[in-house]
């Protein structure tokens, strides 16, 4: 069955960086767009970016421009999040999903996450 | 401050009809299409609607979607206690040029 995988927890400190890996199965990896979504504690859901697992084309919210990167490895079908500078309001749940959808970008959408991965930002 | 605005919560008993609704604006609900996500206590958001009122296979027809203008909602018959769950509505922005959510809807199944 489809499924993505993520990374174990992790705890850093403020200005530290923190790598979070998703591995998918059940499906052709590069077919499909990856995007990450973070949850911090009692709050909503915010997007971060997606990267295209075909060739690697990324977007990336504005607010997080300059700090976050995305990449993939299509030899292991993983995509990574790495986010630098961290600061205790990143302290967050970070999901990573498989992008559905074809033709414009309102077309697109999240059909299968990954369990999330706790990220806790803290001195 | 969400893009998309979602009352905060919302209640029903078992077996009623309860609407969950999502307001935005003409650069992401009005042009764009509408995406709602559930999100069960301490799991993951599963998707529950795509394309304004498509259901993914496995989710039940007693979830509904439908999209008018600046606002869209969520329709849910013969409520249960598992739909017991933050509901979030989605869409694209053009404005933006980013996905936004909204801030989501707690539902209490009484």
């Amino acid at each position: 069955q489809v499924q993505l995988v993520q990374s174990g927890a992790e705890v850093k400190k403020p200005g530290a960086s923190v790598k979070v890996s998703c591995k998918a199965s059940g499906y052709t990896f590069s077919n499909y767009l990856i995007t990450w979504v973070r949850q911090a504690p009692g709050q909503g859901l915010e997007w971060m970016g997606w990267i295209s697992a075909y060739n690697g084309n990324t977007k990336y919210a504005q607010k997080l421009q300059g700090r976050v990167t995305m990449t993939t490895d299509t030899s292991t079908s993983t995509a990574y999040m790495e986010l630098r500078s961290l600061r205790s309001d990143d302290t967050a749940v970070y999901y990573c999903a498989r992008v559905s959808g074809s033709g414009a970008t309102y077309y697109y959408y999240m059909d299968v996450w990954g369990k999330g991965t706790t990220v806790t930002v803290s001195s | 401050q969400s893009v998309l605005t979602q009352s905060p919560s919302a209640s029903g008993t078992p077996g009623q009809r309860v609407t969950i609704s999502c307001s935005g604006s003409s650069s992401n609900i009005g042009d764009n299409n509408i995406y709602w996500y559930q999100q069960l206590p301490g799991t993951a958001p599963k998707l529950l609607i795509y394309w304004n009122n498509q259901r993914p296979s496995g989710v039940p027809d007693r979830f509904s979607g439908s999209k008018s203008g600046t606002s869209a909602s969520l329709a849910i018959s013969g409520l249960r206690s598992e739909d017991e769950a933050d509901y979030y509505c989605a869409a694209w922005d053009d404005s933006l040029s980013a996905w936004v959510f909204g801030g989501g809807t707690k539902l209490t199944v009484l």
